[in-house]
């Protein structure tokens, strides 16, 4: 099956650092890549969608400025939460699909931390 | 904004016995989706059933679909302790998933 890693799997960075999250499809060359956040005990909320070789298209509410997304490769976005504050500590969740698949794959998430 | 609402949001049952969960939503979709999620992990996606499809079956699961309720459920028959987890609807359209707030099942051995 279709397999899709993050990393790093967990981060603590200090209030008003970068962090940057890495999502890759292993196998399988992916069009499209989702970035979702999770708080805990609560559902997937997406952010954002992104398509390799175009910018990515933010979902309401989500600052474009804050959680940069870069999908250079069909195997490969990257999020990085920029000027990181404690409000933005949460289990980040990415997710893969091919270009002919209703299907998504996801990621086994990111928990970050901001101290 | 959230589609899928799950119900119910807590499941406690015996291994061995069946479980149901139901989910609705509110708009059109193309297709509907199941996930389960282990605690602190990531999304495994159990199965999905398409707009015109009625019911669908892998394994243990069974999945139906029922459009003019704007509804399904989900099956997972003969439980085990690995069940345990919390499972998520997912209302597929224009290629985005919306998902509920999920319902948290356990299964005690």
């Amino acid at each position: 099956g279709a397999v899709v890693s993050q990393h790093p799997s967990w981060v603590i960075c200090k209030s008003g650092t970068s962090v940057k999250i890495e999502c890759r499809s292993l196998d399988f060359q992916a069009t499209t890549m989702f970035w979702y956040r999770q708080f805990p005990k609560q559902s997937l909320m997406l952010m954002a969608t992104s398509n390799e070789g175009s910018k990515a298209t933010y979902e309401q509410g989500v600052e474009k400025d804050k959680f940069l997304i870069n999908h250079a490769s069909l195997t490969l976005s990257t999020l990085t939460v920029t000027s990181a504050h404690p409000e933005d500590s949460s289990f980040y969740i990415c997710s893969a699909a091919g270009s002919s698949s209703y299907e998504q794959y996801f990621g086994p998430g990111t928990r970050l931390t901001v101290t | 904004s959230q589609q899928g609402e799950e119900d119910p949001q807590a499941l406690s049952i015996q291994e061995g016995e069946n479980a149901t969960m139901n989910c609705s939503y509110k708009t059109s979709i193309n297709n509907l989706q199941w996930y389960r999620q282990n605690s602190g992990r990531g999304l495994v996606h159990l199965i999905l059933i398409r707009s015109n499809e009625r019911e669908k079956h892998s394994g243990r699961l069974r999945v139906t679909l029922d459009t003019s309720k704007k509804s399904s459920s989900l099956l997972i028959t003969a439980s085990r302790a690995a069940d345990t987890a919390s499972y998520f609807c997912a209302t597929g359209a224009n290629s985005k998933l919306t998902f509920g707030k999920g319902i948290t099942l356990s299964v005690r051995p």
